[in-house]
């Protein structure tokens, strides 16, 4: 069962426009989100981060929205460069008595920005 | 520290071989996982450790997977009787878990070890 969604393989946006990715989730026990970028050749890199107490996040071009009772997320780029071409994969965790658990990813989007 | 390294980069085995993959972590990390990428999917977890216990397996990890993390540095990562169902990128992530309500466990992955098995 997939726990964490990205519906859309691709999208391709301009440069200097704003690239929206969208990841939803069926697991209402998660309460931690965050967004990676992966270029080809290379593990994931850690992007941002939202905690489920807060529905926005900010880190420079980089916005992370969360609703929660949509079990929805999206990371918004503006304004977006060719440099950001890459997969970006949403991954989803829940932080128990325990710890934190592990990251459930989606299947990734992969984001093509021309120039 | 220069981050996760893994090696090999990439292995090309035979069916029915073995196989060990290598992981070392960022040094003051006391969380390392194992996880599965396929073409087309996002990573999969299989397993993970905290220090030197192994806390969790995924159904993923079959018989012929076995994870060590000996005194909880470097972990190996070892398929038996290799099939080609096995062929994907394997990613070694390290974490430093410090529990917060309002923490995040945040992954620092290795570029990944990719088997082919033929």
């Amino acid at each position: 069962d997939q726990q964490v969604k990205q519906n859309s393989p691709s999208l391709s946006v301009q440069e200097g426009r704003i690239s929206i990715l969208n990841c939803d989730y069926t697991n209402s026990m998660f309460d931690y989100f965050l967004w990676y970028k992966k270029y080809p050749a290379e593990g994931p890199t850690f992007l941002i981060s939202i905690s489920s107490i807060k529905d926005k996040n900010e880190d420079g071009r980089f916005t992370v929205f969360l609703n929660k009772s949509a079990k929805h997320l999206s990371l918004h780029i503006v304004p977006s460069q060719p440099g950001d071409s890459a997969v970006y994969f949403c991954a989803a965790s829940r932080v128990s008595q325990g710890g934190s658990e592990k990251l459930v990813f989606g299947k990734g989007t992969k984001l093509t920005v021309n120039p | 520290d220069t981050g996760v390294s893994q090696n090999p980069r990439h292995k090309i085995t035979k069916r029915g071989q073995n196989v060990t993959f290598r992981c070392d972590p960022i040094s003051e990390h006391n969380r390392l996982y194992w996880y599965r990428q396929t073409l087309g999917q996002g990573p999969e977890f299989l397993t993970y450790f905290q220090n030197e216990a192994q806390l969790e397996k995924s159904r993923l990890l079959s018989d012929r997977f076995s994870a060590e993390r000996p005194k909880g540095s470097f972990s190996t990562l070892e398929i038996q009787r290799t099939e080609q169902g096995d062929s994907a990128m394997y990613l070694c992530a390290s974490s430093l878990e410090v529990w917060s309500r309002s923490g995040a466990n945040v992954l620092t992955f290795g570029a990944g070890s990719r088997l082919t098995v033929l």
